[in-house]
């Protein structure tokens, strides 16, 4: 079946970028979104962006100015980019599958701390 | 963006209780609601899309309603492993935002 697993650095300096790829296995990237949402600490869920495919993207307003998805087919991997972080970008980091009736979160991978922190 | 509110925070409730979860949004999302249950540690887990369509594997004790603004999440038959914290998300706007939680733990 298919599985979804995020990778990167787990600590993070503040004022750099966090860099994290989800890589899609057991099935195929191509002809779906795909979505990154964080979970701070002890807190809610916060929906980051989504990415078709193609390439066409949409960002959460809140985080647009600091925020890159891309998607690499050839290689079954979808990545997120955060610049200037700060303490504030501390989270678990989720990568998602986009059902597209409803535009729901169907499959998710286990998700990796993020830490922003000198 | 559209504002999603859920009551109550937390909840206590006992093996076999039926428990009703309400979720609320600040402006009219049609059905564009989905719910997902979060175990501690674990990624959250689709329950509900469209507000009260089953997804696939959910055991059917679970069911959702509503329209517009108010949705309710019902677990008919309280089991050991509902005891998580439920969230509901808004689809009808392509800005996706969710609701704070409700954390089932037992009494």
């Amino acid at each position: 079946q298919v599985q979804l697993q995020e990778s990167g650095p787990g600590l993070v300096k503040p004022s750099e970028t966090l860099s994290l790829t989800c890589t899609v296995s057991g099935g195929s990237i191509s002809s779906f979104f795909w979505t990154w949402i964080r979970q701070p600490p002890g807190k809610g869920l916060e929906w980051i962006g989504y990415i078709y495919d193609s390439g066409s993207t949409n960002y959460n307003p809140s985080l647009k100015s600091r925020v890159t998805i891309s998607v690499d087919t050839s290689k079954s991997q979808f990545s997120l980019k955060l610049n200037s972080v700060t303490a504030a970008d501390t989270a678990v980091y989720y990568c998602a599958r986009v059902k597209l009736i409803y535009w729901s979160f169907d499959l998710w991978g286990r998700g990796t701390l993020v830490t922003v922190s000198s | 963006d559209i504002q999603m509110t859920q009551s109550p925070a937390s909840l206590s409730a006992s093996i076999g209780d039926r428990v009703t979860i309400t979720c609320r949004a600040s402006q009219t999302i049609s059905n564009y609601l989905n719910w997902y249950q979060q175990q501690p540690g674990k990624a959250p887990k689709l329950l509900i899309y469209g507000a009260s369509s089953l997804q696939n594997g959910v055991p059917s004790r679970f069911s959702g309603s509503g329209s517009g603004t108010d949705f309710t999440l019902t677990i008919a038959s309280l089991q050991p492993e509902d005891f998580a914290t439920y969230y509901c998300q808004q689809s009808y706007s392509t800005i996706f935002t969710f609701g704070p939680g409700t954390k089932v733990d037992i009494k």
